[in-house]
């Protein structure tokens, strides 16, 4: 069974500061890898999709890295914004009954 | 274009009532899902739906009926409603399972 880990659970940084969110899953046998932004009450917002076959995907200050191998994901974050401070979730898609497995999400604080 | 839209954004229920949570796409997605959101849970899958007329069960599909008569719409019934219900409920489509999923705001249920 897929299971997905993410570290830390809460990050806070000064603005300014480039920071790194950690996804891992258990199965390597996936078929892509999403990265979420999810803000306090609110849906959750796409922010990249790696297939599979790809080693990273960027969007503006977002760069998100996939080893398929090691199990691993990385979302790194330039030049931190207060405006970026929310809950950050990663979601494994493979052949889990067409579905992906979320991770629990780290919350992250930006401080002005 | 509206995207993934829910109705109600909030509801409370008691134990036994049934009630039905709408969901609505405009991107004319194939693929549909719910999800359910629980602290210290993550994520859930309910049910999903690859196409009209064809749904199938996710991780959590007891106490919840869904039918997909049109590509737009993928409601989900609640049939005899359970304080253990009591959740945040998430829609959300993609192109298929494999492409990026988008969600919608989300539907706040309390069961007394």
């Amino acid at each position: 069974k897929q299971e997905v880990t993410q570290i830390p659970a809460a990050l806070s940084v000064p603005e300014g500061e480039n920071l790194v969110l950690n996804c891992s899953f258990t199965d390597s046998a996936i078929y892509n890898l999403q990265w979420f932004r999810q803000d306090p009450g609110k849906g959750l917002t796409s922010l990249l999709l790696i297939q599979s076959s790809q080693r990273e995907q960027t969007s503006g200050r977002l760069n998100a890295s996939l080893d398929k191998s090691s199990g691993r994901s990385t979302l790194y974050i330039a030049a931190s914004q207060p405006g970026d401070s929310a809950t950050y979730l990663c979601a494994v898609g493979g052949n889990y009954g067409q579905n992906f497995v979320f991770g629990p999400g780290t919350r992250l604080s930006v401080l002005p | 274009n509206a995207g993934v839209t829910q109705t109600p954004k909030f509801q409370v229920l008691k134990t036994g009532q049934s009630m039905t949570l709408q969901c609505a796409q405009d991107m004319n997605h194939e693929y549909m899902s719910w999800y359910r959101q629980d602290p210290g849970m993550g994520l859930r899958l309910i049910h999903y739906s690859v196409g009209a007329g064809i749904t199938d069960q996710g991780e959590v599909p007891n106490g919840y009926n869904v039918s997909r008569s049109t590509t737009e719409d993928f409601p989900l019934r609640l049939l005899s409603a359970a304080p253990s219900q009591t959740s945040v409920y998430f829609c959300a489509s993609g192109r298929n399972p494999y492409y990026e999923q988008y969600f919608g705001p989300g539907t706040r249920l309390t069961v007394t």
